[in-house]
């Protein structure tokens, strides 16, 4: 399967702990997105890459958080010391930069903070 | 991004269609109606998008009134499969991020 992946899909942790996310892209696209979607609610914009520029931050990024995609590829989603606040479901996307530019959406890792 | 306003939840009968309706009357001239829809457990799933013509693809049709104020997704052969949240969204070409509403949960029954 060539869609987008990611990794893992759930993780449980204790308050205070740092999580790290993962998020392979297809491949041919040169943009990559992390949206966060609570219960019930919409998927919210958190941050984008275009390549491995990071273009553009939510002010839902604290400082807490911290997205990279190093080579371009692969991207990673770092949120430290987390919260309970932080329990959500964490969505990757990614896309070209052309055409219709139609975001393609992964599985998402869901995240639970005790 | 124009805002877009969608009712909370519709239902649908089986091998009914189900049109979807949405509102975006502050809609500026170069920005596109998206719909996207996401099923349980998974990530949102593109349907169409359009900016003033009607589309069709082999998802859905997508209406748009000629004011452009509001569009209506139709599925035209609703299955058990097509329940999910259905997400309207108005944004610029070749924009980066999708701002996502409450969005509309459609509930198709037999």
């Amino acid at each position: 399967d060539t869609g987008v992946s990611q990794d893992p899909r759930h993780k449980i942790t204790k308050r205070g702990q740092n999580v790290t996310f993962r998020c392979d892209p297809i491949s041919e696209h040169n943009r990559l997105y992390w949206y966060r979607q609570t219960l019930g609610q919409g998927p919210e914009f958190l941050t984008y890459f275009q390549n491995e520029a990071q273009l553009e931050k939510s002010r839902l990024l604290s400082d807490r958080f911290s997205a990279e995609r190093p080579k371009g590829s692969f991207s990673t989603l770092e949120i430290q010391r987390t919260e309970q606040g932080d329990s959500a479901m964490y969505l990757c996307a990614s896309s070209l930069d052309q055409g219709n530019n139609e975001q393609f959406f992964g599985p998402g890792t869901r995240l639970t903070v005790l | 991004d124009a805002k877009t306003t969608q009712p909370p939840s519709m239902d649908c009968a089986e091998g009914r269609a189900a049109n979807l309706p949405c509102n975006h009357s502050t809609i500026s001239g170069n920005e596109y109606v998206y719909w996207y829809r996401q099923i349980h457990s998974q990530g949102p799933q593109y349907i169409i998008h359009g900016l003033k013509n009607n589309e069709t693809n082999e998802m859905a049709s997508l209406i748009i009134t000629e004011d452009r104020k509001s569009s209506t997704l139709i599925l035209p052969h609703a299955t058990l499969r097509d329940t999910a949240v259905y997400y309207c969204i108005v944004r610029v070409a070749y924009g980066n991020k999708l701002v996502f509403g409450a969005g509309t949960i459609l509930r198709v029954k037999s």
